[in-house]
């Protein structure tokens, strides 16, 4: 079955200092892959997603994800974390084969140190 | 542009009781969907649907139902509440025309349930 896992359940990293939030995904297919924040009490926000091409994507607020076919993975990387950037990141995958549902992992929350 | 838009954000029911969450988008967007997200778990999706008329059950549609009678409503119907279902309740909508499911999801800003 389809599957999507996020290892860590709680990151905390400084202000400044990069950020890689893991995610990996059992698809039979080629995966559509997203991931998606939520702040404290607020709905989910697209930060980027991969389709084709490119492995590497570009998404808001100077988040970037990389898709590994070998490793069945799309980590999300930024270089430089702000304080503005403590929430909840979910990782999905979309299944073409049941009417496009998303299927996520469990989240990682992000705490930021001053 | 409205995108999707949950009523009510807050709801406290008694054990047995039903009510109905409320989903409307503006997009025209084909497929919609509700999920529920608990600690620990993600969000889970409990029920979709591809058009009007059309309805599917997710993963954990036990204890809730929908209808789609036009493109911008879905509305889950908690049958006879139970104190399992007390969660945060999200709607989703997807533009999916022409076989199209390589676009994002827009979610509503939540429905937080408790049920006591």
């Amino acid at each position: 079955a389809q599957s999507v896992t996020q290892p860590d359940i709680h990151i905390t990293v400084s202000e400044g200092a990069s950020l890689e939030l893991r995610c990996n995904y059992s698809y039979g297919a080629t995966p559509y892959l997203f991931w998606y924040v939520q702040s404290p009490g607020q709905g989910l926000q697209l930060l980027l997603k991969y389709f084709s091409g490119d492995t590497l994507v570009q998404g808001i607020k100077g988040f970037e994800a990389e898709f590994k076919r070998s490793q069945s993975s799309f980590n999300l990387r930024k270089p430089s974390v702000h304080w503005s950037d403590a929430a909840e990141y979910f990782c999905a995958v979309g299944d073409y084969n049941q009417g496009g549902k998303l299927i996520f992992g469990q989240g990682t929350e992000l705490s930021v140190k001053p | 542009n409205a995108g999707v838009t949950q009523t009510p954000k807050f709801q406290v029911l008694k054990t047995g009781q039903s009510m109905t969450l409320q989903c409307a988008q503006d997009m025209n967007h084909e497929y919609m969907s509700w999920y529920r997200q608990d600690p620990g778990m993600g969000l889970r999706l409990i029920h979709y649907s591809v058009g009007a008329g059309i309805t599917d059950q997710g993963e954990v549609p036990n204890g809730y139902n929908v209808s789609r009678s036009t493109t911008e409503d879905f509305p889950l119907r908690l049958l006879s509440a139970a104190p399992s279902q007390t969660s945060v309740y999200f709607c989703a909508s997807r533009y999916t025309k022409a076989g199209r499911m390589n676009t994002e999801a827009f979610f509503g800003q939540g429905t937080r349930l408790t049920v006591v």
